[in-house]
């Protein structure tokens, strides 16, 4: 499979745990992306990078998550200290370089997070 | 502010009934446009994207998209829908890298 994969595809943990999620890309894709998906709502931007270097994060992310991409292939998203509103899909995304935001955005099927 | 409205959240049509969902965009700057689609139990795939020229796109299983930048609008049309076009249909825009997606629409076709 040459697609996006994310580890793992589901996560029940307790509030006040960590979790940390993968994202393996398209091997070519050199930018990654990070959504939240909530019921009845679109994917929301978290954070963006570009190869290793994380260009944008979103407002909606608090200090306790915190994204890397330390050899620009892989990338992971933690989450220290869940609490219940935490509880989401967590999609992962990439694109090749190309002319602005023109390129299609390839997802990975998720990971969904439920916090307890 | 940059943002995307879908304002049909649940659309219910027979097989063989036309189609039309609604995207009104918000977007400083050239802008890009984008429909993807979740069938149920799958990831987003593109269906269409609009970037320049033709204001009139045409993407997989027969759908289309008129751009009509007056209006802010890209809507998605399809003629005939059929039992298997049941998912969830997402208007995203993007500027230079940053994708924003509508809040989705859940189509049911009854056969």
């Amino acid at each position: 499979d040459t697609g996006v994969s994310q580890d793992p595809r589901h996560k029940i943990t307790k509030r006040g745990q960590n979790v940390t999620f993968r994202c393996d890309p398209i091997s070519e894709h050199n930018r990654l992306y990070w959504y939240r998906q909530t019921l009845g709502q679109g994917p929301e931007f978290l954070t963006y990078f570009q190869n290793e270097a994380q260009l944008e994060k979103s407002r909606l992310l608090s200090d306790r998550f915190s994204a890397e991409r330390p050899k620009g292939s892989f990338s992971t998203l933690e989450i220290q200290r869940t609490e219940q509103g935490d509880s989401a899909m967590y999609l992962c995304a990439s694109r090749t370089e190309g002319s602005g935001g023109t390129g299609e955005l390839f997802f990975g099927e998720g990971s969904r997070l439920t916090v307890l | 502010a940059q943002s995307v409205s879908q304002h049909n959240h649940h659309v219910i049509l027979s097989e063989a009934a036309s189609l039309e969902l609604g995207c009104n965009y918000s977007y400083g700057g050239t802008v890009n446009l984008f429909w993807y689609v979740q069938y149920p139990g799958q990831h987003l795939q593109l269906l269409l994207k609009y970037f320049s020229g033709d204001p009139l796109v045409k993407g997989i299983k027969g759908f289309e998209a008129e751009f009509i930048k007056s209006k802010f609008s890209f809507n998605l049309r399809k003629p005939s829908v059929q039992w298997s076009d049941t998912a969830e249909y997402f208007c995203a825009a993007s500027g230079t890298y940053k994708y924003i997606f509508g809040t989705g629409t859940r189509l049911k076709v009854l056969a």
